[in-house]
């Protein structure tokens, strides 16, 4: 168990439709990341998210967007939902500092577009 | 632009053999590498990493990964693979600097008994 959750584990939806997938990091960490994990582009990574600012954009759609709270946990919003975003996607967390430190992933929410 | 590959789709070994999966990456500068092991139904778990130093890095579950500056590989290995390490790998790194991994396509390990 990473210390990272992910609610829902599984999600089923129509096309056009819009979801929010929730992440809690682990106590203490800052930075929330989103990955995507799909057939045909493998995992990469969305966005990052550092004590509640953006920090960190990768190959996210217009479609997609994201926040972190306050208290630290963040949300995924996808809307106008196609066949091809369903996918896994990853939350992952870690501490932050001026060095790297390991991002901690969470067990993943599996997105079905009917 | 920078990627890492992983050659190897698919790999089937016997219990007990010893075990490669191969990583190259390109990037213009050393970036920080790391091997991941996702099971069925689990997410991400990092089994060794690299920044810098000796070039043979030992990791959990009996896993190591030798650095090759020369080849621009971190391939991963284990003397003697168990049926319980039946999984997907992936190899990752990141640019000194920045935080967010690329990885690699993935390889997946089938374990004959």
């Amino acid at each position: 168990d990473s210390g990272v959750t992910q609610t829902p584990k599984h999600l089923i939806t129509a096309t056009g439709q819009r979801v929010t997938l929730r992440c809690s990091p682990r106590s203490g960490d800052l930075s929330v990341y989103w990955y995507q994990q799909s057939l045909d582009q493998g995992l990469q990574f969305l966005i990052q998210y550092y004590n509640g600012e953006e920090r960190a954009k990768g190959n996210i759609l217009e479609r997609f967007s994201a926040q972190q709270f306050p208290d630290l946990h963040s949300e995924l919003n996808l809307s106008s939902l196609e066949l091809g975003d369903s996918a896994l996607y990853f939350c992952a967390s870690s501490v932050e500092s001026n060095n790297y430190n390991e991002q901690f992933f969470g067990p993943g929410t599996r997105l079905t577009v009917l | 632009a920078q990627s890492v590959t992983q050659p190897d789709i698919h790999i089937t070994v016997s219990e007990g053999a010893s075990l490669e999966l191969r990583c190259n990456y390109s990037y213009g500068a050393t970036p920080y590498l790391f091997w991941y092991v996702q099971s069925p139904g689990q997410g991400l778990q990092l089994l060794l990493k690299y920044f810098s130093g000796d070039t043979l890095v030992q990791g959990i579950k009996g896993f190591e990964a030798e650095f090759k500056r020369s080849q621009s590989s971190f391939n991963l290995r284990k003397p003697s693979v168990h049926w319980s390490d039946a999984a997907e790998y992936f190899c990752a790194a990141v640019d000194t600097g920045r935080r967010a991994l690329t990885f690699g396509s993935g390889t997946r390990l089938q374990v004959q008994p």
